[in-house]
Protein backbone atom coordinates (compact mmCIF):
# COMPACT_ATOMS: atom_id res chain seq x y z
CA UNK A 1 0.00 0.00 0.00
CA UNK A 2 1.83 3.41 -1.12
CA UNK A 3 -0.97 5.44 -0.63
CA UNK A 4 0.84 9.02 -1.02
CA UNK A 5 4.75 9.56 -2.42
CA UNK A 6 6.52 12.28 -1.68
CA UNK A 7 9.94 13.53 -3.89
CA UNK A 8 13.03 14.37 -3.26
CA UNK A 9 12.70 13.52 0.82
CA UNK A 10 15.40 16.29 1.07
CA UNK A 11 16.43 19.19 -1.18
CA UNK A 12 19.01 22.21 -0.59
CA UNK A 13 18.42 25.20 -3.36
CA UNK A 14 20.25 27.79 -4.16
CA UNK A 15 18.07 31.49 -4.39
CA UNK A 16 16.74 31.79 -7.91
CA UNK A 17 16.97 27.68 -9.04
CA UNK A 18 13.99 26.16 -9.90
CA UNK A 19 12.18 22.31 -8.84
CA UNK A 20 9.09 20.55 -8.82
CA UNK A 21 8.55 18.50 -5.74
CA UNK A 22 6.42 15.37 -6.80
CA UNK A 23 3.67 13.64 -5.73
CA UNK A 24 1.52 10.86 -6.45
CA UNK A 25 -1.40 8.72 -5.31
CA UNK A 26 -2.60 5.16 -5.75
CA UNK A 27 -5.90 5.66 -3.91
CA UNK A 28 -7.89 7.24 -6.85
CA UNK A 29 -8.35 10.20 -4.60
CA UNK A 30 -10.14 13.02 -6.31
CA UNK A 31 -8.83 16.00 -4.03
CA UNK A 32 -4.98 16.65 -3.50
CA UNK A 33 -3.59 19.27 -1.97
CA UNK A 34 -0.23 21.02 -0.69
CA UNK A 35 0.58 22.11 2.75
CA UNK A 36 4.07 24.18 4.12
CA UNK A 37 5.04 23.15 7.84
CA UNK A 38 6.78 25.98 9.26
CA UNK A 39 7.66 26.30 13.28
CA UNK A 40 4.80 27.83 15.26
CA UNK A 41 2.77 28.34 12.27
CA UNK A 42 0.67 24.86 11.58
CA UNK A 43 0.33 23.41 8.21
CA UNK A 44 -0.73 26.33 5.70
CA UNK A 45 -2.26 25.41 2.60
CA UNK A 46 -0.63 26.37 -0.41
CA UNK A 47 -2.53 25.18 -3.32
CA UNK A 48 -5.21 22.06 -4.11
CA UNK A 49 -6.80 20.49 -6.61
CA UNK A 50 -10.27 18.34 -6.89
CA UNK A 51 -9.74 16.58 -9.80
CA UNK A 52 -7.58 16.02 -12.98
CA UNK A 53 -7.27 19.98 -15.03
CA UNK A 54 -8.58 21.72 -11.96
CA UNK A 55 -6.67 23.14 -9.44
CA UNK A 56 -6.70 26.56 -7.34
CA UNK A 57 -5.22 28.53 -4.87
CA UNK A 58 -4.78 27.72 -0.90
CA UNK A 59 -3.71 30.23 1.19
CA UNK A 60 -0.28 31.41 0.49
CA UNK A 61 0.25 30.49 -3.18
CA UNK A 62 2.53 32.87 -3.51
CA UNK A 63 6.09 31.77 -5.85
CA UNK A 64 4.50 28.03 -6.48
CA UNK A 65 2.48 26.61 -9.60
CA UNK A 66 0.59 23.31 -9.51
CA UNK A 67 -0.89 21.13 -12.28
CA UNK A 68 -3.03 18.59 -12.63
CA UNK A 69 -2.96 16.37 -15.70
CA UNK A 70 -3.88 13.23 -14.34
CA UNK A 71 -5.66 11.61 -10.93
CA UNK A 72 -2.46 10.21 -9.36
CA UNK A 73 -0.36 13.13 -9.55
CA UNK A 74 -0.33 16.87 -8.11
CA UNK A 75 3.60 18.06 -8.53
CA UNK A 76 4.58 21.47 -7.01
CA UNK A 77 6.58 23.95 -8.85
CA UNK A 78 8.84 26.97 -7.01
CA UNK A 79 10.01 28.83 -10.10
CA UNK A 80 12.71 31.08 -8.01
CA UNK A 81 13.72 30.15 -4.75
CA UNK A 82 13.78 32.12 -2.17
CA UNK A 83 15.22 31.55 1.69
CA UNK A 84 11.59 32.32 2.44
CA UNK A 85 10.18 29.08 0.87
CA UNK A 86 12.37 27.22 3.26
CA UNK A 87 10.03 24.31 4.80
CA UNK A 88 8.61 20.93 5.39
CA UNK A 89 6.49 20.33 2.62
CA UNK A 90 3.47 18.11 2.95
CA UNK A 91 1.28 16.67 -0.07
CA UNK A 92 -2.23 14.95 1.14
CA UNK A 93 -4.95 13.17 -0.44
CA UNK A 94 -8.99 11.93 0.21
CA UNK A 95 -11.55 11.49 -1.76
CA UNK A 96 -14.17 14.19 -2.86
CA UNK A 97 -15.40 15.10 0.31
CA UNK A 98 -19.23 14.35 1.52
CA UNK A 99 -19.44 15.19 5.03
CA UNK A 100 -18.65 11.43 5.93
CA UNK A 101 -15.61 9.11 5.70
CA UNK A 102 -12.76 11.47 4.11
CA UNK A 103 -9.56 11.07 5.93
CA UNK A 104 -6.71 12.93 4.53
CA UNK A 105 -3.79 10.79 3.80
CA UNK A 106 -0.33 12.66 4.00
CA UNK A 107 2.75 12.08 2.16
CA UNK A 108 6.18 11.74 4.13
CA UNK A 109 7.18 15.24 3.49
CA UNK A 110 10.01 17.22 1.77
CA UNK A 111 12.66 19.17 3.54
CA UNK A 112 13.53 21.83 1.05
CA UNK A 113 16.51 24.55 2.66
CA UNK A 114 16.97 27.63 0.13
CA UNK A 115 20.33 28.95 0.52
CA UNK B 1 -13.08 32.19 7.67
CA UNK B 2 -12.63 29.35 9.69
CA UNK B 3 -9.77 28.86 12.25
CA UNK B 4 -8.55 26.15 14.82
CA UNK B 5 -7.11 27.62 17.81
CA UNK B 6 -4.57 25.37 20.35
CA UNK B 7 -3.66 25.75 23.33
CA UNK B 8 0.36 27.02 23.25
CA UNK B 9 2.89 24.62 23.78
CA UNK B 10 5.28 22.39 23.88
CA UNK B 11 4.13 20.03 26.60
CA UNK B 12 5.88 18.00 29.15
CA UNK B 13 4.75 14.96 30.94
CA UNK B 14 5.84 12.17 32.87
CA UNK B 15 4.57 8.54 32.00
CA UNK B 16 1.11 7.95 33.34
CA UNK B 17 0.20 11.57 33.74
CA UNK B 18 -3.42 12.68 32.22
CA UNK B 19 -3.15 14.90 29.02
CA UNK B 20 -5.72 17.37 27.68
CA UNK B 21 -4.86 19.27 24.76
CA UNK B 22 -7.10 22.52 24.44
CA UNK B 23 -8.82 23.15 20.55
CA UNK B 24 -12.01 25.76 19.90
CA UNK B 25 -12.53 26.18 16.51
CA UNK B 26 -14.61 29.14 14.76
CA UNK B 27 -16.17 28.10 11.23
CA UNK B 28 -18.41 29.52 8.71
CA UNK B 29 -20.43 26.09 8.52
CA UNK B 30 -20.95 22.70 9.88
CA UNK B 31 -17.29 21.77 10.39
CA UNK B 32 -16.35 17.95 10.98
CA UNK B 33 -13.22 17.63 13.43
CA UNK B 34 -9.82 15.86 13.68
CA UNK B 35 -7.28 15.08 15.55
CA UNK B 36 -4.09 14.59 13.60
CA UNK B 37 -1.02 12.80 15.18
CA UNK B 38 2.33 13.87 13.24
CA UNK B 39 5.65 11.36 14.91
CA UNK B 40 9.23 12.51 14.34
CA UNK B 41 10.39 12.49 11.13
CA UNK B 42 6.96 11.43 9.35
CA UNK B 43 4.02 12.97 8.06
CA UNK B 44 0.51 13.36 9.93
CA UNK B 45 -1.59 10.71 10.20
CA UNK B 46 -5.40 10.79 11.63
CA UNK B 47 -5.45 10.02 15.25
CA UNK B 48 -9.48 10.67 15.32
CA UNK B 49 -12.51 12.40 13.83
CA UNK B 50 -16.13 13.83 14.59
CA UNK B 51 -18.39 14.78 12.64
CA UNK B 52 -21.73 15.95 14.17
CA UNK B 53 -22.48 17.73 17.74
CA UNK B 54 -21.94 15.61 20.21
CA UNK B 55 -20.10 12.32 18.94
CA UNK B 56 -17.19 11.57 20.43
CA UNK B 57 -13.93 10.17 18.67
CA UNK B 58 -11.71 7.61 20.30
CA UNK B 59 -8.70 6.00 19.07
CA UNK B 60 -5.11 4.47 20.56
CA UNK B 61 -6.62 5.81 23.92
CA UNK B 62 -7.20 9.10 22.85
CA UNK B 63 -10.72 10.73 23.11
CA UNK B 64 -12.01 13.97 21.79
CA UNK B 65 -16.02 15.17 22.13
CA UNK B 66 -17.35 17.34 19.58
CA UNK B 67 -18.66 20.30 21.78
CA UNK B 68 -21.28 22.62 19.34
CA UNK B 69 -22.20 24.65 22.34
CA UNK B 70 -18.58 26.10 23.05
CA UNK B 71 -16.77 25.50 19.73
CA UNK B 72 -14.44 23.22 21.16
CA UNK B 73 -13.13 19.38 20.50
CA UNK B 74 -10.60 19.01 23.26
CA UNK B 75 -8.07 15.90 23.30
CA UNK B 76 -7.94 13.51 26.57
CA UNK B 77 -5.86 10.88 27.81
CA UNK B 78 -5.98 9.46 30.43
CA UNK B 79 -2.08 7.62 31.20
CA UNK B 80 0.42 8.88 28.61
CA UNK B 81 3.05 6.61 27.25
CA UNK B 82 6.91 7.44 25.87
CA UNK B 83 5.66 6.56 22.47
CA UNK B 84 3.11 9.68 23.00
CA UNK B 85 5.53 12.08 22.07
CA UNK B 86 4.80 13.64 18.72
CA UNK B 87 3.11 16.80 17.39
CA UNK B 88 -0.70 17.00 17.96
CA UNK B 89 -2.60 19.34 15.24
CA UNK B 90 -6.60 19.98 15.81
CA UNK B 91 -8.25 20.38 12.53
CA UNK B 92 -11.84 21.13 10.87
CA UNK B 93 -13.13 20.76 7.69
CA UNK B 94 -16.70 22.16 6.12
CA UNK B 95 -18.81 19.71 4.12
CA UNK B 96 -18.74 20.53 0.35
CA UNK B 97 -16.25 19.40 -2.77
CA UNK B 98 -13.89 22.19 -2.52
CA UNK B 99 -13.97 22.06 1.47
CA UNK B 100 -9.87 22.42 2.93
CA UNK B 101 -8.80 21.35 6.00
CA UNK B 102 -8.05 23.80 8.10
CA UNK B 103 -5.27 23.09 10.63
CA UNK B 104 -4.09 24.83 14.15
CA UNK B 105 -0.67 25.53 14.82
CA UNK B 106 0.27 22.32 16.59
CA UNK B 107 1.22 21.13 20.12
CA UNK B 108 4.31 19.57 20.87
CA UNK B 109 3.80 16.99 23.58
CA UNK B 110 6.98 14.94 24.92
CA UNK B 111 6.71 12.23 27.46
CA UNK B 112 9.83 11.52 30.13
CA UNK B 113 10.02 7.87 31.42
Amino acid sequence: NAGVTQTPKFQVLKTGQSMTLQCAQDMNHEYMSWYRQDPGMGLRLIHYSVGAGITDQGEVPNGYNVSRSTTEDFPLRLLSAAPSQTSVYFCASSAIWTGGNTEAFFGQGTRLTVV
Amino acid sequence: GDSVTQMEGPVTLSEEAFLTINCTYTATGYPSLFWYVQYPGEGLQLLLKATKADDKGSNKGFEATYRKETTSFHLEKGSVQVSDSAVYFCALRITGANSKLTFGKGITLSVRP
